[in-house]
């Protein structure tokens, strides 16, 4: 079957460090790949998203890059701001389906 | 744009009531409106799929009678816990899908905590 596996939280960071979250699938098929970000108190937003191998997505400074090879989907920031605090979900929807498969979250805190 | 509501945020209800949780489309048309649910440190786990106007489409393990789900018009779509029970206590996130959007797009609600005392 599908399923996400992402790294345990809380990833606490200072600000302007640099930020990894590791997200790695199972799949049949080839899946588009998804991260999505909650903040206190709101809905998921979708941060990016990747539709097939080596795609790279990008937004507000976050990256990650569709690895075949390795089944990975690893998000990436180059310096995190204490605005970035958030729970991030690692999400795969196979082809021709509407029904997404999460992670489980990786709470992450950045401090001034 | 693409903003989805949930009423209640947050309920407390004895064992064996029911409770309803709404999910409101505000500035666009959901054809499609999905119901997860999460436990804590968990995933969200896809409870059902609802097309406006036809029946739910319900995941394996999820009990038909006990979550009812009814989407009435294209913007709303409501989740009723029937007599609950505290192992039913948890949080309930709905999105929803406009069908003009990506395939990829669903925009999610902020989530109703559920009690069950």
């Amino acid at each position: 079957g599908n399923s996400v596996t992402q790294m345990e939280g809380p990833v606490t960071l200072s600000e302007e460090a640099f930020l990894t979250i590791n997200c790695t699938y199972t799949a049949t098929g080839y899946p588009s790949l998804f991260w999505y970000v909650q903040y206190p108190g709101e809905g998921l937003q979708l941060l990016l998203k990747a539709t097939k191998a080596d795609d790279k997505g990008s937004n507000k400074g976050f990256e990650a890059t569709y690895r075949k090879e390795t089944t990975s989907f690893h998000l990436e920031k180059g310096s995190v701001q204490v605005s970035d605090s958030a729970v991030y979900f690692c999400a795969l929807m196979n082809t021709g389906f509407q029904k997404l498969v999460f992670g489980t979250g990786t709470r992450l805190l950045v401090s001034p | 744009g693409a903003v989805v509501s949930q009423h209640p945020s947050w309920v407390i209800c004895k064992s064996g009531t029911s409770v309803k949780i709404e999910c409101r489309s505000l500035d666009f048309q959901a054809t499609t409106m999905f119901w997860y649910r999460q436990f804590p440190k968990q995933s969200l786990m896809l409870m059902a799929t609802s097309n406006e106007g036809s029946k739910a489409t319900y995941e394996q393990g999820v009990e038909k009678d006990k979550f009812l789900i009814n989407h009435a018009s294209l913007t709303l779509s409501t989740l009723t816990v029937t007599s609950a029970h505290p192992e039913d206590s948890s949080f309930y996130i709905c999105s929803a899908h406009s069908g003009t959007s990506g395939i990829y797009e669903q925009y999610f609600g902020p989530g109703t905590r559920l009690t069950v005392t």
